[in-house]
């Protein structure tokens, strides 16, 4: 049973306007929050991360939002832009995992031009 | 900026071969991660390690060992290697000393096919 689950397998939105990826997860232990982007041919790397102790955390274009009584999270990008078409994971961790974090099994991100 | 480099981006070996994946981390890094990633599924640790010849099981580690010899290099083993595991393989590391919750850093990744 996956304890980070991120219902949308892909999204489509046109070039700037607002894309929303959304995660949700089920272990109330969970204490940090982060967003991994992806692309094709390429390793995950680092985009945004959220403490539980915060609501919001913004950078630049980025915005995640932690909504703690729904364990829910979502990834605000404003505005799209091509460059941002990739695969996004959500990841979450928590002392019972020591340095691992659980990931999402991601939503594939189009912007159109 | 760190690198985290795996030794091949594709490889493609016969059912019952023994493969080796190769991960070279450059910022001494006490933690190094394999996991496997497919579609629908995400990122599923296979195994971790905190410190040279230490591992630890991640979440799906049958079929699969690994070895820690030197703090840089962190090695997956498939003794011998079936169609089920035909996936995308990435190394990440991260550091012991930062804060608990340092983000972990990836490599390319391997694609491995068996066939």
């Amino acid at each position: 049973d996956q304890q980070v689950k991120q219902n949308s397998p892909s999204l489509s939105v046109q070039e700037g306007r607002i894309s929303i990826l959304n995660c949700d997860y089920t272990n109330s232990m969970f204490d940090y929050f982060l967003w991994y982007k992806k692309y094709p041919a390429e390793g995950p790397t680092f985009l945004i991360s959220i403490s539980s102790i915060k609501d919001k955390n913004e950078d630049g274009r980025f915005t995640v939002f932690l909504n703690k009584s729904a364990k829910h999270l979502s990834l605000h990008i404003v505005p799209s832009q091509p460059g941002d078409s990739a695969v996004y994971f959500c990841a979450a961790r928590s002392d019972n995992y020591g340095q691992n974090f659980v990931f999402g099994p991601g939503t594939r991100l189009s912007v159109l031009p | 900026d760190v690198k985290v480099t795996q030794s091949s981006r594709y490889l493609v070996k016969r059912t019952g071969e023994k493969v080796f994946l190769e991960c070279v981390q450059d910022m001494d890094h006490e933690n190094m991660f394999w996991y496997r990633q497919d579609p629908g599924l995400g990122l599923r640790l296979i195994y971790f390690s905190y410190d040279v010849k230490m591992k630890e099981k991640g979440d799906i580690p049958e079929g699969y060992s690994v070895s820690r010899e030197k703090k840089e290099r962190f090695s997956l083993i498939l003794e011998s290697a079936s169609t089920n595991q035909t996936s995308m393989y990435l190394c990440a590391s991260s550091s012991l000393s930062g804060p608990p919750t340092d983000t972990q850093y990836f490599g390319p990744g391997t694609r491995l096919t068996v066939l």
